[in-house]
């Protein structure tokens, strides 16, 4: 029951520029509520991507990037790595349900 | 160095319990709002539930509301998920996690996480 909409899949050849759509609605990303990102490495927990819609936590490689604008979010890869090849996950808050929301998910295959 | 570590899960017939754990380490455990969020095999992540960091506050996704219950031992400092009248569909991977800056905002870290089957 995913309140934000990603895109299933994403491709690109290594050292390119890839990005990751997360669209949601006036209750979450549209009412002013921060945008978080997440990576899951194949047969591992998530791990903390950005947070606070454009912020790095410690140790994540500046390709990555976020951005907020309205009622949507984006991820930018930038320099894809064979490393990178994982899924991705949007997350926030929606104040109509009162419970943080994911999005819907988006893998990532290096070509 | 923060750690989360669940354990609980197994396999358990629809309509039956199971107490998951979560044992935390590295950080002030009072201070912090935990959460619990799962993973259905193949499919997303979905957030199940959330408690203060005395514990006195709590909410859940709709559908689990009713039937589960977070709570907090902060002696312990351990954070616990009861499941009661399993369904299919709460199998899942389930992961225990903080949040850094309270109920609205990050998941940071989070545990290896722990699987639950419900079937006959």
């Amino acid at each position: 029951q995913s309140v934000l909409t990603q895109p299933p899949s994403v491709s690109g050849a290594p050292g390119q520029r890839v990005t990751i759509s997360c669209t949601g609605s006036s209750s979450n990303i549209g009412a002013g509520n921060d945008v978080h990102w997440y990576q899951q490495l194949p047969g591992t927990a998530p791990k903390l991507l950005i947070y606070g819609n454009n912020n790095r936590p410690s140790g994540v490689p500046d390709r990555f990037s976020g951005s907020k604008s309205g009622t949507s979010a984006s991820l930018a890869i930038t320099g894809l790595q064979a490393e990178d090849e994982a899924d991705y996950y949007c997350q926030s808050y929606d104040s109509s349900l009162s419970g943080c929301v994911f999005g819907t998910g988006t893998k990532v295959t290096v070509l | 160095e923060v750690q989360l570590l669940e354990s609980g899960g197994g396999l358990v017939q629809p309509g039956g319990s199971l107490r998951l754990s979560c044992a935390a380490s590295g950080f002030t455990f009072s201070s912090y709002v935990m959460s619990w969020v799962r993973q259905a095999p193949g499919k997303g992540l979905e957030w199940v539930s959330v408690v203060s960091g005395s514990g006195g506050v709590t909410n859940y996704a709709a559908s689990v509301k009713g039937r589960f219950t977070i709570a907090r031992d902060n002696s312990k400092n351990t954070l616990y998920l009861q499941m009661n009248s399993l369904r299919a569909e709460d199998t899942a991977v389930y992961y225990c996690a903080k949040k850094p800056t309270g109920t609205m905002g990050w998941f940071d870290p989070w545990g290896q996480g722990t699987l639950v089957s419900v079937s006959s």
